[in-house]
């Protein structure tokens, strides 16, 4: 079954860290890029960042730049986002996606059931 | 920064009514759009991309069209299963590739 399966959310404090994984399965993993994208509580869907298929480029929106590292591990089908120095505004359930490339952007064309991050003290 | 805006919010229809959505681009996205539906506590799930292309296994029942501004999804017949909040997203500016506020589609 083509899938994806995000893990690793939680409760954190203001300021702490949390990595979010993602197993694919279904699919050739190493031939897509791949994508995080967030939904806030009650709100629309937010684009996080991206990753090429050899992990050789990367993009974020800007909110979390310098926050936030994605990375993806093709040997075991993994997708990560590394969270630092998380906000309260970074509180929200996360989306790992499959990307397709459409110059200069990207759709998404799969998608796993979200973790969710909420950040509070 | 391109903004997406979809009206209505909320859109109420009966089964077996046609709903029509609308978004709108505050400049050209070209056909580089794409709509997805989310039912709640679900991910969201690819419907149409191109403007007008459905994706895998999505029913003849949903059509997008439009370019350049103004983009529409139409669905023929509603069914039960598409009582749903529905997103556009366009990728023809990136970052950050805007999604849509959503319109939600009701029961009547």
């Amino acid at each position: 079954e083509v899938q994806l399966v995000e893990s690793g959310g939680g409760l954190v404090q203001p300021g702490g860290s949390l990595r979010l994984s993602c197993a694919a399965s279904g699919f050739t993993f190493s031939s897509y890029w791949m994508s995080w994208v967030r939904q806030a509580p009650g709100k629309g869907l937010e684009w996080v960042a991206n990753i090429k298929q050899d992990g050789s480029e990367k993009y974020y929106v800007d909110s979390v730049k310098g926050r936030f590292t994605i990375s993806r591990d093709n040997a075991k089908n993994s997708l990560y986002l590394q969270m630092n120095s998380l906000r309260a505004e970074d509180t929200a359930v996360y989306y790992c996606a499959r990307a397709r490339r459409v110059f200069p952007g990207w759709y998404f064309d799969l998608w796993g059931r979200g973790t969710l991050v909420t950040v509070s003290s | 920064e391109i903004v997406m805006t979809q009206s209505p919010a909320t859109l109420s229809v009966s089964p077996g009514e046609r709903a029509t959505l609308s978004c709108r681009a505050s400049q050209s996205v070209s056909s580089n759009l794409a709509w997805y539906q989310q039912k709640p506590g679900q991910a969201p799930r690819l419907l149409i991309y191109g403007a007008s292309t459905r994706a895998t296994g999505i029913p003849a029942r949903f059509s997008g069209s439009g370019s350049g501004t103004e983009f529409t999804l139409t669905i023929s017949s509603l069914q039960s299963e598409d009582f749903a909040v529905y997103y556009c997203q366009q990728y023809n500016n990136w970052p950050p590739g805007a999604f849509g506020g959503g319109t939600k589609v009701e029961i009547k």
